[in-house]
């Protein structure tokens, strides 16, 4: 079975300052990997994704994120963090074949401080 | 274009009542998913539909039935609400594009039971 991690339930930077937001995945074959950011009272807007190729993945807003299978990681960054990415982000990972049934993460809460 | 639409967007129920959260999709995907999400827990997966016709149980579906009325229609149904019930429902949507999968997600029923 699938499973994913956010070990971070709330992350605090300043504004202008660089982000890393960490997602551990297991998963027994090469996984969908996939990134979203809630805003409050909103639903689910897709950050990026990776299923196969170039394992760093530009998406939208600034994001990218670098799949590394030797550490079943895909951490999400941007360089200069604006207010307006105060949200919560979630991690998810899915199976190749089938239905496509991706598990989510708890979520980390990003906090930005002016 | 309207995406995912959920309906109602806000509901207060009693315990032992019931009601219908109504879900749509106009981009004429296959599968369809019902989430709950609460505080913590990230999106947890109520039922799902690969396909018109077709519905399976997720990680947490007692107290709950759902309708694959049609390829567009995907309705959740709480028989009779409890309290523990109470939480933010999301209704996704999903097709391949390319070699990936990508959801769709709606804005969301906010649910209160009391």
């Amino acid at each position: 079975a699938q499973s994913v991690t956010q070990p971070d339930i709330h992350i605090t930077v300043s504004e202008g300052a660089s982000l890393e937001l960490r997602c551990n995945y297991s998963y027994g074959a090469t996984p969908y990997l996939f990134w979203y950011v809630q805003s409050p009272g909103q639903g689910l807007q897709l950050l990026l994704k990776y299923f196969s190729g170039d394992t760093l993945v530009q998406g939208i807003k600034g994001f990218e994120a670098e799949f590394k299978r030797s550490q079943s990681s895909f951490n999400l960054r941007k360089p200069s963090v604006h207010w307006s990415d105060a949200a919560e982000y979630f991690c998810a990972v899915g199976a190749m074949g089938g239905s496509y049934i991706p598990t989510f993460g708890r979520g980390t809460s990003l906090i930005v401080h002016p | 274009n309207a995406g995912v639409t959920q309906n109602p967007k806000f509901q207060v129920l009693k315990t032992g009542q019931s009601m219908t959260l109504q879900c749509a999709q106009d981009m004429n995907h296959n599968s369809m998913y019902w989430y709950r999400q609460d505080p913590g827990m990230g999106l947890r997966l109520i039922y799902y539909s690969a396909s018109e016709g077709t519905t399976d149980k997720g990680e947490v579906p007692n107290g709950y039935n759902v309708s694959r009325l049609n390829k567009r229609e995907f309705s959740l149904r709480l028989e009779s609400a409890a309290p523990s019930q109470t939480s933010v429902y999301f209704c996704a949507s999903s097709e391949r594009t390319g070699l990936t999968y990508e959801q769709y997600f709606g804005p969301g029923t906010r649910l209160t039971v009391t």
